[in-house]
């Protein structure tokens, strides 16, 4: 069955550190990817996205993801962290070979970052 | 930046009572869509509506649900007869082109069924 996993349901990053979340998604093509966050009391604000061309995609606040086909993945990534990224990270996938326009979500990863 | 915008961003409601929750989509985007997460829950698709009508529905959107455009700027979504489980966050979407280029999420309402 298609799925969105993310398997970390909690991180904790020191402030300055780096930062990897992962995404795996289990479709039979190339989905289209992206990275959602949710601060406390806010909507999800799209991060990045990726659906073709290059597979390392640069996003908002200094964010970056890879996509891999070979790991059916998609993680996130960003060299240093700071405080204001806490916050809960989504990512979602659409399947390009499903009529219509829904995204799936995946469970979502709590980010906590210590001083 | 162009925001989605929803009302109210708190609702409370008696079980069995109809509930409207209130989106206003970014003007130039074509297509709408509602998701819901219920507290611990993932994000999940309710619908989505493009031309003026349901382009495609989940499983959780049943006969209690509905949606409708009633001006040129509202996308509203109707709980007709509230359960306890209908409690959620609701947020509204909206995208200029479908699904690849990501959408613009509002800030939710939650909705409180006691």
């Amino acid at each position: 069955a298609q799925s969105v996993t993310q398997p970390d349901i909690h991180i904790t990053v020191s402030e300055g550190a780096s930062l990897e979340l992962r995404c795996n998604y289990s479709y039979g093509a190339t989905p289209y990817l992206f990275w959602y966050v949710q601060s406390p009391g806010q909507g999800l604000q799209l991060l990045l996205k990726y659906f073709s061309g290059d597979t390392l995609v640069q996003g908002i606040k200094g964010f970056e993801a890879e996509f891999k086909r070979s790991q059916s993945s998609f993680n996130l990534r960003k060299p240093s962290v700071h405080w204001s990224d806490a916050a809960e990270y989504f990512c979602a996938v659409g399947d390009p070979l499903e009529y219509g326009n829904k995204l799936v979500f995946g469970a979502g990863t709590i980010l906590r970052v210590k001083s | 930046e162009p925001e989605v915008t929803q009302t109210p961003s708190h609702q409370v409601t008696q079980m069995g009572q109809e509930v409207i929750l209130r989106c206003v989509p970014i003007s130039n985007h074509l297509y709408f869509y509602w998701y819901r997460q219920i507290l611990g829950q993932k994000v999940e698709f309710l619908v989505s509506f493009y031309n003026n009508e349901i382009s495609e529905k989940s499983e959780i959107f049943d006969d209690q649900f509905s949606v409708e455009r009633p001006d040129g700027s509202n996308f509203t979504l109707k709980i007709r007869s509230t359960k306890l489980e209908d409690s959620a966050m609701y947020f509204c979407a909206s995208s200029e082109e479908g699904r690849r280029y990501g959408y613009t999420f509002g800030s939710g309402t939650r909705l409180t069924v006691v």
